[in-house]
């Protein structure tokens, strides 16, 4: 099973909401990702945990704040958003990776979201 | 700085005919090249994992191939189904083994 499961699938939200994307897999990876994804456009890596602490942060601003609360789950809290961060998030898990093994990252279906 | 082109950008097919999509990269220390497949709304779908020069892999209509330069994805004998966004991605010792560097990808329609 390769399953990542995401949730919600759609989400609006005004500019002063807080909102949360959840994200949940059962493969025992222990590296696990959040992506965006704007249109026609491949995804941009935002966050990367591994063994559940926070290992990359591509200068993504303050409005979005991973967590992951243990190695299956992983969430991103939503605050203060703007029309701009409208795009579909996705979500992967791997195996962690070696030197001479990289892994296969599995994707979830994404969270449509929509800032108005 | 680490590189992935992919072309063509679009590419419309009768069904039935069979082409190649093509990958090329520059990157520093190349660890693992990998294929997806997306379709509109949803997230990518792990198609291939290529290591090294030589290496190929094959799942039901689509073969993948690695040289030092470049990656390719035959298709062959194509079905409407496999209409779908294609994405080529790298991961490499200049970037780190924690990043994926993605191509633009290659929206293929195959019309029955």
């Amino acid at each position: 099973d390769t399953e990542v499961t995401q949730t919600p699938k759609h989400l609006v939200m005004g500019m002063t909401n807080k909102k949360s994307l959840k994200c949940e897999q059962h493969m025992g990876h222990r590296a696990m990702y959040w992506y965006k994804q704007k249109a026609k456009k491949p995804p941009e890596l935002m966050f990367v945990y591994s063994y559940e602490k926070l290992s990359i942060n591509e200068s993504v601003p303050s409005r979005f704040s991973p967590e992951c609360p243990n190695s299956s789950l992983l969430n991103l809290h939503l605050h203060a958003l703007q029309p701009e961060d409208s795009a579909l998030y996705l979500c992967a898990s791997s195996q962690e990776r070696t030197v001479l093994s990289p892994r296969e990252q599995y994707f979830g279906p994404g969270t449509r979201l929509t800032v108005t | 700085e680490d590189q992935v082109t992919q072309s063509p950008e679009a590419l419309r097919l009768q069904e039935g005919e069979s082409s190649s999509l093509n990958c090329s990269y520059t990157v520093s220390g190349l660890r693992g090249l990998f294929w997806y497949r997306q379709d509109p709304g949803k997230g990518p779908e792990f198609l291939f994992t290529l290591y090294s020069a030589g290496e190929e892999k094959e799942k039901e209509r689509l073969k993948a191939t690695l040289t030092k330069k470049e990656s390719f994805l035959h298709i062959t004998a194509p079905k409407p189904e496999d209409s779908a966004t294609y994405l080529c991605a790298v991961q490499a010792a200049g970037t780190g083994f924690q990043k994926l560097v993605f191509g633009t990808g290659t929206r293929l329609l195959v019309s029955p």
